[in-house]
């Protein structure tokens, strides 16, 4: 079964630290990865994609990686900020599923001051 | 930057009412997606659709069903509605691209079916 896993469920750090969020896939099949920021009551706010022939993608303070021979992506978070408070989720495509994503259950970010 | 929005951000139905949930993007997008969103159960698709009046079931179409006239709306309709389809709705477009086919959503739209 084609699953997404994202561990742990919830963090919580000090402000201005630098911080990884786990995700792991099951199927090394696929078209790409995608990163989600979701705040309370919100909808979904895309961070990054990487597409399957792509190790890395960065966006400012944010930079996610791609391993699909071990089925992990990791987003680093540089210097944490009160502001990075919600919860992240990724999505994966993966192959010979029409254009639908398979989520995560998201890890829940907390900074503190 | 693509934009896609929903009618509602909050609504209150009662039990059988029939509910319209709409959804609008700008991107010229060929793909939309409805999800809804419950605590510990995560995202669940319920419908997605790859063209104008083409729809293809999700994980969980029971109760619901969807409609596309035009290409930039897709509208969710619980034709009757339940308290267990008390939840977060939320719409989501893409390009039609299968290698390129970052997901866009809107704000959501929190049902409340008493």
């Amino acid at each position: 079964k084609q699953e997404v896993t994202q561990i742990p469920a919830a963090l919580s750090v000090p402000e201005g630290e630098n911080l990884v969020l786990n995700c792991s896939f099951t199927d090394s099949a696929i078209y790409n990865l995608q990163w989600f920021r979701q705040d309370p009551g919100k909808g979904l706010t895309s961070l990054l994609l990487i597409q399957s022939s792509q190790r890395e993608q960065t966006s400012g303070r944010l930079n996610a990686s791609l391993d699909k021979s071990s089925g992990r992506s990791t987003l680093y978070i540089a210097a944490s900020q009160p502001g990075d408070s919600a919860t992240y989720l990724c999505a994966v495509h993966y192959t010979g599923t029409a254009s639908k994503l398979t989520f995560g259950t998201g890890t829940r970010l907390q900074v503190t001051l | 930057d693509v934009k896609v929005t929903q009618s509602s951000r909050y609504l209150v139905k009662r039990t059988g009412e029939k509910v319209f949930l709409e959804c609008v993007q700008d991107m010229d997008h060929e793909n939309m997606f409805w999800y809804r969103q419950d605590p510990g159960l995560g995202l669940r698709l319920i419908y997605f659709s790859y063209d104008v009046k083409m729809k293809e079931k999700g994980d969980i179409p029971e109760g619901y069903s969807v409609s596309r006239e035009k290409k930039e709306r897709f509208s969710l309709i619980l034709e009757s509605a339940s308290t267990n389809q008390t939840s977060m709705y939320l719409c989501a477009s893409s390009l039609g691209a299968m290698n390129y086919n970052e997901q866009f959503f809107g704000p959501g739209t929190r049902l409340t079916v008493l």
